[in-house]
């Protein structure tokens, strides 16, 4: 229990349709990060929120967006979804940013996003 | 840009042996290596880390090795048990945190 829940678990979406992921973190956690994972690879940085404001991007495009609360949780967005979308996308948390001062993230579960 | 390599995608052991599994990093920018292990239908959960200013840290029976000048890092697993047996991933961060593509391991009773 890691104290970070995801929503949907999972999800099947059209190709061309926009997909809202939320993600709700530990209380206390200032740090948001996104991730990518498709089958038989690691997670895939998607990009990373402090304190309500992004600070560190990976290489995805703009219609892969985000925003992050004052109450902890977040969202990933997507636009114009793609059949290579479709993945399991997590969630992580920490109090600081990740691996500042030994600081470790916490996963959610992740949503597993399907694009037909 | 692929900045954490794990170059192994599965290993097997028996219990009772060591699990050694191997990480390279290309950023000399991190400084700080983690180990997580993932089951399915889980999220990854974190296992154990290291600074980079040192070059070994021990937690029970997990141990993670640091060389710098090599940028590779280790994790040993002895003895292995069979509830040892997931996947798992080599995370690396500076301002942000990247993930290697994960080893699979099977430990066999």
């Amino acid at each position: 229990e890691t104290g970070v829940t995801q929503s949907p678990t999972h999800l099947i979406k059209t190709r061309g349709q926009q997909v809202t992921l939320r993600c709700s973190s530990q209380s206390g956690h200032n740090t948001v990060s996104w991730y990518q994972q498709a089958l038989g690879q690691g997670p895939q940085f998607i990009f990373q929120y402090y304190r309500e404001e992004e600070n560190g991007r990976g290489n995805f495009p703009p219609r892969f967006s985000g925003l992050q609360f004052p109450n902890y949780s977040s969202e990933l967005n997507v636009n114009a979804l793609e059949l290579d979308d479709s993945a399991l996308y997590l969630c992580a948390s920490s109090r600081l940013l990740p691996g500042r001062g030994g600081t470790e993230a916490f996963f959610g579960q992740g949503t597993r996003l399907t694009v037909v | 840009d692929q900045q954490v390599k794990q170059n192994s995608p599965s290993l097997s052991v028996q219990e009772g042996r060591i699990s050694i599994l191997n990480c390279d990093y290309t950023n000399s920018m991190f400084d700080y290596f983690l180990w997580y292990k993932k089951y399915p239908a889980e999220g990854p959960t974190f296992l154990i880390s290291i600074s980079s200013i040192k070059d070994k840290n021990e937690d029970g029976r997990f141990t993670v090795f640091l060389n710098k000048s090599a940028k590779h890092l280790s994790l040993h697993i002895v003895p292995s048990q069979p509830g040892d047996s997931a996947v798992y991933f080599c995370a690396a961060s500076a301002d942000d945190m990247r993930f290697g593509a994960g080893t699979r391991l099977t430990v066999k009773p």
